[in-house]
């Protein structure tokens, strides 16, 4: 089946660092979306990509959709305390008979220090 | 408040127990979506509902049944489970009206525990 690969799994990081992380996949996508879960919640959405080659951006959050259509990073800038959680990503062939079957990355769990 | 609400929170149930958890969206949205999360492994999609009819089985074992009267609620009805059952169960909602079905929306989960 369609699999994502998310790295890094876990980041230990000082407050106001930069963080990148990735996900990559053999298949090609056509919607990628970026969510945060934190302890005890369901997760929320982040940043949705709909076109190859997309920069889109939510304050402190940037995300791109790879030019393959099979890869994006989220970067976040100058992180702080509440960044802390699990990040993952999800991609997805919307439309059609597809819609809403996400594929999910495994997670990258965020720590940060203040 | 993320228009996606589930019930219970936690549940603990026996091997040999009935119960049903319970999801209701908010947003108006016409498809509905149950989740598995366990640890350490990626989210598992396990049932569609596109205006109330079910349009995806992902190879659910039958102890699980899933319920939707309507767009706006969903059920997933458990019976007899095993303790590898145990995980969190997510709901998730989108909107199907621009032919996109995504992103979707989740609810907070139901943490269950098959003893």
């Amino acid at each position: 089946g369609q699999q994502l690969n998310q790295s890094p799994q876990s980041m230990f990081i000082q407050e106001g660092e930069d963080v990148s992380m990735n996900c990559t996949s053999s298949s090609i996508f056509n919607t990628w979306l970026w969510y945060k879960q934190d302890p005890g919640e369901g997760p929320v959405l982040l940043i949705a990509l709909y076109k190859a080659g997309e920069l889109t951006s939510n304050g402190r959050l940037t995300a791109q959709f790879g030019i393959t259509r099979k890869d994006s990073f989220l970067n976040i800038s100058a992180s702080i305390p509440s960044d802390v959680g699990i990040y993952f990503c999800a991609a997805a062939n919307a439309g059609g008979t597809s819609y809403g079957k996400l594929t999910f990355g495994q997670g990258t769990i965020l720590t940060v220090h203040p | 408040e993320t228009g996606v609400t589930q019930t219970p929170r936690h549940l603990v149930m026996g091997m040999t127990n009935k119960k049903s958890l319970k999801c209701e969206q908010h947003l108006g949205h016409n498809a509905m979506y149950w989740y598995k999360q366990s640890a350490k492994k990626p989210l598992e999609l396990m049932f569609v509902y596109n205006f109330k009819e079910q349009t995806e089985n992902n190879s659910v074992p039958s102890r699980f049944s899933p319920e939707c009267p309507n767009s706006s609620h969903l059920f997933l009805h458990l019976h007899t489970l095993q303790p590898e059952d145990s995980a969190l169960y997510l709901c998730a909602s989108s909107s199907q009206t621009q032919g996109l079905g995504v992103p979707l929306h989740f609810g907070n989960g139901t943490r269950l525990t098959v003893t």
